[in-house]
């Protein structure tokens, strides 16, 4: 167990639809970070959020969002979904800002979409 | 634009042998440098780093050389094992907008052959 935990693990939904995908950071880690892994696109950087604050964006589309909440808590909301959407979503966290001491993974979530 | 090269894509090897993988990164600026295996179903999990000030850093089997002029840095596994088997990431901090996350290589399939 890395400490990051993700819900839920696997996630079937038809194309047009919204799903919501969390993350709760290792204990201490401010930072959270969204990545998507598709087949032969490796890790694709999303988004990241500092203590309730968006940092950085990456490749997001504008069909998703995503926010991170007073507890740090992080979710990525995902909207108007396509074949193409369907991936592992991964959330890491780490303590501060940068990504200069390292990131700490999830195990993800698995979406398909139908 | 930033990106981080990996080299080779997938790789094969007779237990016992050494295993090398090669990642080449645009930004003079990154100073460190992690490495992160992913086993199947599961997320990345950082094995091992190295920061700018220093060329080499070894754990156990496992050893990491950077060559900041030349801007690689390389990941070498001796004496492997089967449980080695899995997809090593390279990464390396990447300026963009505003703060700095990790870019990934598009990662190395690493067969170990008993």
């Amino acid at each position: 167990d890395s400490g990051v935990t993700q819900t839920p693990k696997h996630l079937i939904t038809a194309t047009g639809q919204r799903v919501t995908l969390r993350c709760s950071p290792r204990s201490g880690d401010l930072s959270v970070y969204w990545y998507q892994q598709s087949l032969d696109q490796g890790l694709q950087f999303l988004i990241q959020y500092y203590n309730g604050e968006e940092r950085a964006k990456g490749n997001i589309l504008e069909r998703f969002s995503a926010q991170q909440f007073p507890d740090l808590h992080s979710e990525l909301n995902l909207s108007s979904l396509e074949l193409g959407d369907s991936a592992l979503y991964f959330c890491a966290s780490s303590v501060g800002q940068t990504s200069h001491y390292g990131y700490t993974f999830g195990s993800g979530t698995r979406l398909t979409v139908v | 634009g930033e990106n981080v090269e990996q080299h080779p894509s997938t790789l094969s090897v007779q237990e016992g042998d050494s295993a090398v993988i090669k990642c080449t990164y645009s930004d003079s600026a990154s100073n460190y440098f992690p490495w992160y295996k992913q086993e199947l179903g599961k997320g990345p999990q950082l094995i091992i780093d190295i920061r700018s000030n220093v060329g080499e850093k070894k754990d156990q089997r496992i050893a990491v050389t950077l060559n900041k002029t030349a801007k690689h840095f390389s990941l070498h596994i001796t004496e492997t094992q089967p449980e080695d088997s899995a997809v090593y990431f390279c990464a390396a901090p990447l300026s963009g907008a505003g703060s700095y996350q990790l870019t990934f290589g598009k990662g190395t399939k690493l067969s170990v052959i008993p």
